[in-house]
Order: structure tokens, then C-alpha cells, then sequence
């Protein structure tokens, strides 16, 4: 089992909705959680980090973590057009990434 | 410069040949950290160093892949007698601290191996 797991999609949504995107990871000792998001043909870039159980917000961005099912996932809110991208989940250090969700929203 | 510089962006080789990536880390970063990304793919951790010392080079798929940073600034990927299945784009990554997740990465440099 791969250790950091993430449902490929494509994931389509219309714009303005909320997109949910989900990740569970093996290891039970992780300790720090991050969403890079990675436009077509460009590098990965960091959108939200979190490190605790529970809800962050940033923005439109919200990441939620629950290490008992060991589970972390990012909701964006009033998903815009240029929110069209593959979001990567990853974890600890050095960081172990996902394959990515590719995330489209649909104007 | 301002981000991490990594050259040559595009890289073809032939099966068989030698090849040799550069990194350009953003100044004072401590941590530098190289990724290979096959399309479609996640990026998958090769190695990572805090300044010039290279502390965790299991990802490195063989030993036909070496990595170095000598001075703590400049890194240099090297994979020799390049295979089809090393077709990818490889990625560099710097950030201030090791135990920051904050990784910055370059642009990538992708290798194709006819």
C-alpha cells in the first residue's frame, strides 16, 4: 500500500460549488500534513499546511485533519475556473507525496 | 536569484549516455531536496541534503543515480547510462529548515531517453 493515497478523478465541478478533495495516508505517526497544488506543466507550490486534528481556513481553502482515521482532506470553497489544477497531498519529512487529484472547474 | 534555478530545463538523451541535472537553491536555504515526477504521477522522493551533507538518499531508484552538493549551495543530479525508465521530470526543491514543509521548487528539468 502506497503511503499516502489520493483518488486520482478527474474531479469536475461547476464553478462556484465546492470542491472536496480527500487523502488517507498508512502511517500513523505522521505529524504534518500539506496541499501543494500543480498546474499543468508547472511545479508544485504550497496552498495550506496542518498539523493539528480539526479544521484550518485560509481563504477560500479549508484543510481538515483526523489522525485517528487517518484521514486529511481540502475543501475550496467558490471554485473558480483558475482553481483547475492537480492538488497533492503530502506528508512529514522529507515530504511524501500523493499522485494528485486533478481538479476541474467547469465555468 | 529569486527561486530555485534548475538547468537544463529540457534534457534528451540516448540510452546509454550519462547526464548531469544542476539545482540553483534559493539563497540560504538550508535543505535541498530532489523529486522525479513521471507523468501522471505524484513526485517521488530521490534525496535530500542540509547544506553539504546528504542525509537520506533512499529514493535514489539505483546506484546509477548520484547526487551532491559539495559547498552546501549548488546541486548536481547525476544519472549514468541513462534507461527509457528514467524518462521523467525531475524536480528540485529548497526550503529554510529541514523540518519545513515548505518546499519551493524549481521548474523542473525533463529528461526524455530515446
Amino acid at each position: 500500500q502506497k503511503e499516502v493515497e489520493q483518488n486520482s478523478g478527474p474531479l469536475s465541478v461547476p464553478e462556484g460549488a465546492i470542491a472536496s478533495l480527500n487523502c488517507t495516508y498508512s502511517d500513523r505517526g505522521s505529524q504534518s500534513f500539506f496541499w501543494y497544488r500543480q498546474y499543468s506543466g508547472k511545479s508544485p507550490e504550497l496552498i495550506m499546511f496542518i498539523y493539528s486534528n480539526g479544521d484550518k481556513e485560509d481563504g477560500r481553502f479549508t484543510a481538515q485533519l483526523n489522525k485517528a482515521s487517518q484521514y486529511v482532506s481540502l475543501l475550496i470553497r467558490d471554485s473558480q475556473p483558475s482553481d483547475s489544477a492537480t492538488y497533492l497531498c503530502a506528508l512529514n519529512t522529507p515530504l511524501v507525496f500523493g499522485k494528485g487529484t486533478r481538479l476541474s472547474v467547469i465555468a | 536569484g529569486a527561486g530555485v534555478s534548475q538547468s537544463p530545463r529540457y534534457k534528451v538523451a540516448k540510452r546509454g549516455q550519462d547526464v548531469a541535472l544542476r539545482c540553483d537553491p534559493i539563497s540560504g536555504h538550508v535543505s535541498l531536496f530532489w523529486y522525479q515526477q513521471a507523468l501522471g504521477q505524484g513526485p517521488e522522493f530521490l534525496t535530500y541534503f542540509q547544506n553539504e551533507a546528504q542525509l537520506d538518499k533512499s529514493g535514489l531508484p539505483s546506484d546509477r543515480f548520484f547526487a551532491e552538493r559539495p559547498e552546501g549551495s549548488v546541486s548536481t543530479l547525476k544519472i549514468q547510462r541513462t534507461q527509457q525508465e528514467d524518462s521523467a521530470v525531475y524536480l528540485c526543491a529548497s526550503s529554510l529548515a529541514h523540518s519545513a514543509g515548505e518546499l519551493f521548487f524549481g521548474e523542473g528539468s525533463r529528461l526524455t531517453v530515446l
